[in-house]
């Protein structure tokens, strides 16, 4: 699972900023998937991508949160205007097809001051 | 809708005892099943998983996990506890009709004493 990015690993932002989080799969790897934990819980769902598609968003909320898998480059999870119930680590899993095993990243952990 | 219900937030063994995780599952699907370790500021790393065949299942660092359909149960054993075995463990199930959507468990965190 070292060959799943993520960048940066630790971001702090203040209330009303945006947050950019980046995730560079496994090489190879053409599906991407988007976890948050909070504090002393397991991981949610939030979206599954594939370049240039959004296949599952069904666990990201409706307002500020927006996620892309372009042809070049990373995957981009964005918040914007954070608020501090966004604090949380958010993890990227890859993966070489739509049912084959997730690989994760170390994470990034957000803090929203 | 699939749902994972791990029994025991924390887990105490002693060093070189049996380690028994327990982790239930609902899916109206077959479920895939996965068991998933946690080191500290780290990511998670992929214990085992069951998709079709064998029921029991041999993973790394000695873990195995019997599924068991009738009882909709993937417990994670492990004979002989090791102190570095102290980490927190996810129970997951995902949906084998695709949409790879994975569910995960609140986490058991395993403590190993001397």
């Amino acid at each position: 699972n070292a060959g799943v990015m993520q960048n940066p690993r630790h971001l702090v932002r203040r209330r009303g900023q945006e947050a950019r989080l980046r995730c560079s799969p496994m090489k190879g790897h053409s599906h991407v998937y988007w976890y948050r934990q909070l504090p002393e819980e397991g991981l949610k769902f939030m979206v599954y991508l594939q370049k240039e598609n959004i296949i599952d968003e069904s666990g990201m909320p409706k307002e500020r949160f927006s996620a892309e898998f372009p042809k070049e480059g990373p995957s981009i999870l964005r918040i914007q205007q954070v608020v501090r119930g966004d604090s949380a680590a958010y993890f990227c899993a890859s993966s070489q097809g739509g049912t084959d095993t997730q690989y994760f990243g170390p994470g990034t952990r957000l803090t929203v001051l | 809708a699939q749902s994972v219900t791990q029994l025991g937030s924390h887990v105490s063994v002693s060093e070189g005892a049996l380690v028994l995780l327990r982790c239930n599952y609902s899916s109206s699907v077959p479920p895939y099943l996965f068991w998933y370790v946690q080191y500290p500021n780290q990511g998670l790393q992929l214990l085992l998983k069951y998709t079709t065949g064998a029921t029991l299942v041999k993973g790394i660092n000695g873990f195995e996990a019997e599924f068991k359909k009738s009882e909709t149960s993937f417990h994670l054993t492990k004979p002989s506890a090791h102190m570095s075995d102290a980490a927190e463990y996810f129970c997951a199930v995902s949906d084998t009709t695709g949409g790879f959507k994975t569910i995960f468990g609140a986490g058991t965190r395993l403590f190993v004493k001397a």
